[in-house]
């Protein structure tokens, strides 16, 4: 079973430059999530995708940060302009529609540094 | 508002210990309590528990829930270096959120 995918896997941008992070979700999951994870933290749920629609947005920093899902498929996630605080590795994870066995599936991560 | 705390922040043992990892919540329409493990890299799936009062088995790891006091345990015996790693705690409700305690992270010294 192929994983979920993300790219890139690093990216250092200076501060109020653009970055965007693309997710390719496992096969049939429908639900797809972004968390960012903060040196020392939990990951913090950024965005909750139901298809191609948003289930749960409410701590994305909507000011600067922006995501979709065309199609219901793949996502992007999208930080405009940066800030040093956005330093983060940003996880992508999807999962099934009922309620999945073995809980959301992640990606490798990207590894963003704002200089 | 939904939260998930997890206690210790972290723990240093040595190999053969046997540790005990605490996950507290509050959470609204609450459907499961997942507990993962991440290394240097995403977090993998340990278990999931959705009754209270079943363990869960893998090897050295086992994990109970309580719903009526909202909290569960990992517990880890004989450790082994290979343990060291961040364990996370995350809650899902019916509208599958899924949200993350802070971790602990663990250290098994030789």
């Amino acid at each position: 079973e192929a994983g979920v995918a993300q790219s890139p896997r690093y990216k250092i941008i200076e501060k109020r430059q653009s970055v965007a992070f693309w997710c390719n979700p496992i096969s049939g999951h429908a639900t797809l999530y972004w968390y960012q994870q903060i040196l020392g933290q939990g990951p913090k749920l950024l965005i909750q995708f139901q298809n191609n629609g948003v289930v749960d947005d409410s701590q994305l920093p909507k000011d600067r940060f922006s995501a979709e899902r065309l199609k219901g498929v793949d996502s992007t996630l999208k930080i405009q302009p940066a800030k040093l605080e956005d330093s983060a590795v940003y996880l992508c994870a999807s999962s099934l529609v009922e309620g999945p066995r073995r809980g959301a599936f992640f990606g490798q991560g990207t590894r963003l540094t704002v200089v | 508002e939904d939260k998930v705390v997890q206690s210790p922040l972290s723990l240093v043992v040595h190999e053969g210990d046997t540790v005990t990892l605490n996950c507290s919540y509050e959470v609204t329409n609450f459907r499961s309590l997942l507990w993962y493990k991440q290394e240097k890299k995403a977090p993998t799936f340990l278990f999931m528990l959705t009754s209270s009062g079943i363990e869960k088995k893998s090897g050295r790891l086992s994990s109970i829930l309580d719903k009526k006091e909202l909290f569960s345990i990992l517990n880890i015996t004989a450790t082994q270096t290979g343990d060291s790693a961040v364990y996370l705690c995350a809650v899902g409700s019916n509208t599958g959120k899924l949200i993350f305690g802070q971790g602990t992270t663990l250290q098994v010294k030789p």
